[in-house]
């Protein structure tokens, strides 16, 4: 099955900064990928999304790129403030059985 | 618009009982995911239904797990006898549907549940 592998688990950045995650995923079938931010108590929220025909993906301050030769795709941060922080999830989506498969999480810390 | 809706939010119970969670998904969707989250494993898939019908239950850790969806508003999770180890956060997640966007799932707020 599909396996994804997310870095780093805990990041630490001052009020302003960029924040970058990585993930990479097995799977070549997998065709969609998803990031989802969770707070505190709370389920997770999808945030953006990059499909496997596509090389960056932009929402404002949230930006996206996947590498299908090299299996790996990017979460991008910049300008980041306080309320950014929570935890992150990378996830591989593949058509063929209808299943996300996600990585095990990236606790961002923004510091005022 | 509500969200998906879960319930109960917090649930403590004993080694041994049965513990049922239920979920409400978002009017319209036809799919519907039960996940379990913990610290060593983070987020897994246990189950999904559309349209009602189960189709993949590999995830399904036991057979002390079941699930039900018996109609389009309403789904359930069993455990029954429940173990300390199944102590985690289950979330509910909808989605439109396997046909129609089956990648874009919805998470309701989870039920933390402890098994003592």
């Amino acid at each position: 099955g599909e396996n994804v592998e997310q870095h780093p688990s805990t990041l630490s950045v001052q009020e302003g900064d960029s924040a970058v995650i990585k993930c990479t995923y097995s799977d070549s079938a997998s065709n969609y990928f998803p990031w989802y931010k969770q707070e505190l108590g709370k389920g997770p929220q999808l945030i953006i999304d990059i499909r496997s025909n596509v090389g960056e993906k932009k929402d404002q301050r949230i930006a996206v790129t996947l590498n299908k030769t090299a299996k790996h795709f990017s979460l991008h941060i910049t300008e980041t403030q306080p309320e950014d922080s929570a935890v992150y999830f990378c996830a591989a989506y593949r058509r063929s059985n209808y299943k996300l498969t996600f990585g095990k999480g990236t606790l961002l810390t923004v510091n005022p | 618009d509500a969200g998906v809706i879960q319930s109960p939010r917090h649930e403590v119970t004993e080694m041994g009982q049965e513990v049922t969670l239920r979920c409400k998904p978002i009017s319209g969707h036809n799919s519907l995911f039960w996940y379990r989250q913990t610290m060593m494993r983070g987020l897994e898939l246990l189950i999904y239904f559309n349209n009602n019908v189960p189709i993949d239950d590999s995830g399904m850790p036991e057979d002390r797990f079941s699930a039900k969806m018996p109609n389009a508003s309403f789904s359930t999770l069993k455990i029954q006898p429940s173990e300390p180890r199944d102590s985690a956060v289950y979330f509910c997640a909808s989605s439109p549907g396997l046909a129609v966007a089956p990648y874009e799932q919805y998470f309701g707020p989870g039920t933390r549940l402890t098994v003592t």
